[in-house]
């Protein structure tokens, strides 16, 4: 079964404290892998997209990179608005959702000044 | 602002009633994706519509069902609710059909604001 699992589920960051989010993917078929971001009350927001092993993606202080398993968000020198819950999502070829994104539950990162 | 609207944005209504969410997707985007998000699951993936066709279905109840109409906006209609069906609906829209291959940003949705729907 497709399956996306992100870790830790919360985060508290110091501003400037340089961390990594994780996310762990089991798919039949990799198409592609998102990262999104989602402030409280809002949907989410488009970040990245990742396609194969040992790509990497950058955007101001986010960095997104891929393995075979798992997808990395390295946030650097982390600001308060910063502060959101991040999404992965994969995109599989095959399975139930018919192509369509599998979303983990997400990590709620808190930046504090 | 994403360019996609949805409504209404809350919505307190009781068990065993029917209501319906509308959606309008960015302008030019012929997808529409329906997604619901509650705090044990995530976001999940109802249904997808492309062009006024339905082009995939998820983890939708028979108790819901959706349309796209020629002016590509959508609704999603659900009946009988439940106190489980309390949730964020969120509707999304891109360009491509989402079933193509890995040409163009496949994965790169946008998100309305989303529907609060509360079941008592």
């Amino acid at each position: 079964e497709d399956q996306v699992t992100q870790s830790p589920e919360a985060l508290r960051l110091q501003e400037g404290e340089s961390s990594s989010l994780n996310c762990s993917y089991t798919v039949s078929g990799l198409r592609g892998l998102f990262w999104y971001r989602q402030d409280p009350g809002k949907g989410p927001e488009f970040l990245f997209t990742l396609y194969s092993a040992g790509e990497e993606k950058e955007k101001e202080r986010l960095k997104a990179t891929l393995t075979k398993k798992e997808s990395f968000l390295h946030i650097t020198a982390p600001k308060p608005e910063d502060s959101a819950t991040y999404l992965c999502a994969v995109q599989p070829f095959y399975g139930g959702s018919q192509g369509n994104l599998i979303f983990g539950k997400g990590t709620k990162l808190s930046v504090k000044p | 602002d994403s360019g996609v609207t949805q409504t209404p944005k809350h919505l307190i209504t009781a068990t065993g009633q029917r209501v319906t969410l509308r959606c309008s997707p960015r302008s030019g985007d012929l997808s529409v994706y329906w997604y619901q998000q509650s705090l044990d699951q995530g976001l999940q993936f109802l249904i997808q519509y492309y062009n006024g066709e339905e082009r995939a279905k998820g983890n939708i109840l028979e108790r819901f069902s959706a349309q796209q109409f020629p002016d590509l906006h959508s609704e999603l209609n659900l009946s009988s609710l439940e106190l489980g069906d309390s949730a964020l609906y969120f509707c999304a829209s891109s360009k491509i059909s989402g079933t193509s291959g890995r040409s163009g940003r496949t994965g790169e949705l946008f998100f309305g604001e989303g529907s609060r729907l509360t079941v008592l």
